[in-house]
């Protein structure tokens, strides 16, 4: 099973400013990468996949880069309705798909 | 684009089982990939297995083989995981979530499920 790893676990960042999160895969994952978007009693929101290729609705201001082991999800100037926790997925070794354990985007 | 409405809340006991279902309207049932998750109080996203209904076969995470079935009835375009054996740590939210090669393109609202004597 292939183990995601997220950095930091928790983010304090200034409205405005950018975030820069981190994703590690245990192996390689090729560029099968998602990451998802999820705020307090909401289901997940897909942001990315392809490591890189913003989904239907996803701001021009997210993006991702990295293939392999290390990804990084980039906010360039964070509002105030980005604050939330981001997940990483892999889904090129299944079973099963993997998360990482989350990176908390929180209101410095 | 599909829109997925899980069922509601429920309390169970230890040692018994519990069936959530997420109904799919909006677009091609059969041919979609339909994954469920869950997310325990204050814990991360955990990937439990998935279906696709044309094929009826499910394919499960390791950890939960034998003790959850995933199952899909194409005349309701609905799709059912049941858990047996509950135990306290199965206390959580379970999403179901359309997938597209992989990720979660849509997901259901979440069906509390929580575990309690």
């Amino acid at each position: 099973e292939i183990v995601m790893t997220q950095s930091p676990a928790t983010l304090s960042v200034s409205p405005g400013e950018r975030a820069t999160l981190s994703c590690r895969a245990s192996q390689s994952v090729s560029s099968n990468l998602a990451w998802y978007q999820q705020k307090p009693g909401q289901a997940p929101r897909l942001l990315i996949y392809g490591a890189s290729t913003r989904a239907t609705g996803t701001p021009a201001r997210f993006s991702g880069s990295g293939s392999g082991t290390e990804f990084t999800l980039t906010i360039s100037s964070l509002q105030s309705e980005d604050f939330a926790v981001y997940y990483c997925q892999q889904y090129n070794n299944w079973p099963p798909w993997t998360f990482g354990q989350g990176t908390k985007v929180e209101i410095k | 684009q599909v829109q997925l409405v899980q069922s509601g809340a429920e309390v169970k006991k230890p040692g018994s089982s519990v069936k959530v279902s997420c109904k799919a309207s909006g677009d091609t049932f059969s041919s979609h990939t339909f994954s469920w998750v869950r997310q325990a109080p204050g814990q991360g996203l955990e990937w439990m297995g998935r279906i696709i209904p044309i094929f009826a076969t499910a394919n499960y995470a390791q950890k939960f083989l034998g003790r959850v079935t995933i199952t899909a009835d194409e005349s309701t375009t609905t799709v059912y995981m049941e858990v047996s054996s509950l135990r306290s740590e199965d206390t959580a939210v379970y999403f179901c979530a359309r997938d597209v090669g992989g990720y979660s393109y849509e997901w259901g609202q979440g069906t509390l499920v929580t575990v309690s004597s």
